[in-house]
């Protein structure tokens, strides 16, 4: 079975300051990756995914991810961090369902503080 | 275009009673989820369905029941509410059975 693992709960990082948020998966095949950014009281909005082809991907916001298949990760970035950046990130993995339809799984989420 | 919408916003219950969790998306999109979150944890999938008239359970859906009688709708029902289904449960369609789901808002029930 597939999972996702976050290993920060908090971050704290300055505005202006780059960001690097960890994530690593566990999935037999290739993966579809997600990054989702949910906002207090919010819904989860997708920042960015990776199907297949470049391993750099592009997201909203000036975030961008890199898939490393050899280290079962898909880390994103962000060079500089603005004051609305703050909020919770999710990464997720999805994988096909029997009746059709995917999956996704999510980690547990890495809650971004930014200092003024 | 609304996107995914869900009502109610929020919601308490008492222990035993039943509620529907309604969720409506306008783009047309036939694969459909609910989700729920729990405090300090990702998301799990209660319930999915790819098309109106066909539905099949996620990784959580004791307790919990849909219908998908059309490609717009997709209400998530609780029979008898109990204190282990307090949680915010998100609504999320896609396009395609790979493609990029889109959530809705969430609901936040309470049960007591």
């Amino acid at each position: 079975a597939q999972s996702v693992t976050q290993p920060d709960i908090h971050i704290t990082v300055s505005e202006g300051a780059s960001l690097e948020l960890r994530c690593n998966y566990s999935y037999g095949a290739t993966p579809y990756l997600f990054w989702y950014v949910q906002s207090p009281g919010q819904g989860l909005q997708l920042l960015l995914k990776y199907f297949s082809g470049d391993t750099l991907v592009q997201g909203i916001k000036g975030f961008e991810a890199e898939f490393k298949r050899s280290q079962s990760s898909f880390n994103l970035r962000k060079p500089s961090v603005h004051w609305s950046d703050a909020a919770e990130y999710f990464c997720a993995v999805g994988a096909e369902l029997t009746g059709g339809g995917n999956k996704l799984t999510f980690g547990t989420g890495t809650q971004l503080k930014v200092e003024l | 275009n609304a996107g995914v919408t869900q009502t109610p916003k929020f919601r308490i219950l008492k222990i035993g009673q039943s509620m529907t969790l309604q969720c409506t998306q306008d783009m047309n999109h036939n694969y459909m989820y609910w989700y729920r979150q729990d405090p300090g944890m990702g998301l799990k999938l209660i319930y999915y369905s790819v098309g109106a008239g066909i539905t099949d359970k996620g990784e959580v859906p004791n307790g919990y029941n849909v219908s998908r009688s059309t490609t717009e709708d997709f209400p998530l029902r609780l029979e008898l509410a109990a204190p282990s289904q307090t949680s915010v449960y998100f609504c999320a369609s896609s396009y395609t059975g790979s493609g990029t789901q889109y959530f809705g808002p969430g609901t936040r029930l309470l049960v007591l």
